[in-house]
């Protein structure tokens, strides 16, 4: 069964670093990996879609990295601003086409 | 704007009874899902469709039931089975469906349930 991991669960920086958010998968037959952003009692907005075939994909300060060999993928997020704090949410996507989680991390950007 | 809608954004249920979640999408896409989100458990898969009349159970199905009926609507029913039916649900849609999963998931803004 496909577990999905997030390490650590919240995380707290300074205005202006740079940063990175980690996530595992335990079975590297995935189809894609999409990270989604979660605001308090909000729904989940996708931020990246990563397919299995690709190495990464970027979106204005986002950068998303994908070694499916490994089972690991990376959110980069530079310059970090007060306005990306937010759960942040990894997925990946499977032959059965059910999408499977990780239990987010919560991220503050102080000002 | 195309997009997925979930109604109502608060529901209150008494206890034994029935009460149905309502998502709409207007994306053209084949296959939907229901997830909940409790605290500190992530998401976890109720029931999802691939096609309209057909729909198979998540990894939690017990005290749920959905129906497919049209491409665009997917209502999930709490049951009076479901013992601890208080959380945040979310409904999710996506384009393809099966083997050829090379699109990604939108999702609603959620349904907050509470039992009172």
């Amino acid at each position: 069964k496909q577990e999905v991991t997030q390490i650590p669960a919240a995380l707290s920086v300074p205005e202006g670093e740079n940063l990175v958010l980690n996530c595992s998968f335990t079975d590297s037959a995935i189809y894609n990996l999409q990270w989604f952003r979660q605001d308090p009692g909000k729904g989940l907005t996708s931020l990246l879609l990563i397919q299995s075939s690709q190495r990464e994909q970027t979106s204005g300060r986002l950068n998303a990295s994908l070694d499916k060999s490994s089972g690991r993928s990376t959110l980069y997020i530079a310059a970090s601003q007060p306005g990306d704090s937010a759960t942040y949410l990894c997925a990946v996507r499977e032959a059965n086409s059910k999408l499977t989680f990780g239990k987010g991390i919560t991220l503050s950007v102080r000002p | 704007d195309g997009g997925i809608t979930q109604s109502p954004k608060y529901l209150f249920r008494k206890e034994g009874q029935n009460v149905t979640l309502s998502c709409e999408q207007n994306l053209n896409h084949d296959a939907m899902y229901w997830y909940r989100q409790d605290p500190g458990q992530g998401l976890r898969l109720i029931y999802y469709s691939q096609i309209v009349n057909d729909f198979q159970k998540g990894d939690i199905a017990e005290g749920y039931s959905v129906s497919r009926e049209k491409k665009e609507s997917f209502p999930l029913t709490v049951t009076s089975a479901q013992k601890n039916p208080t959380a945040f649900y979310l409904c999710a849609s996506s384009l393809s469906t099966g083997g050829l999963s090379n699109y990604g998931y939108t999702f609603g803004s959620g349904t907050r349930l509470t039992v009172v």
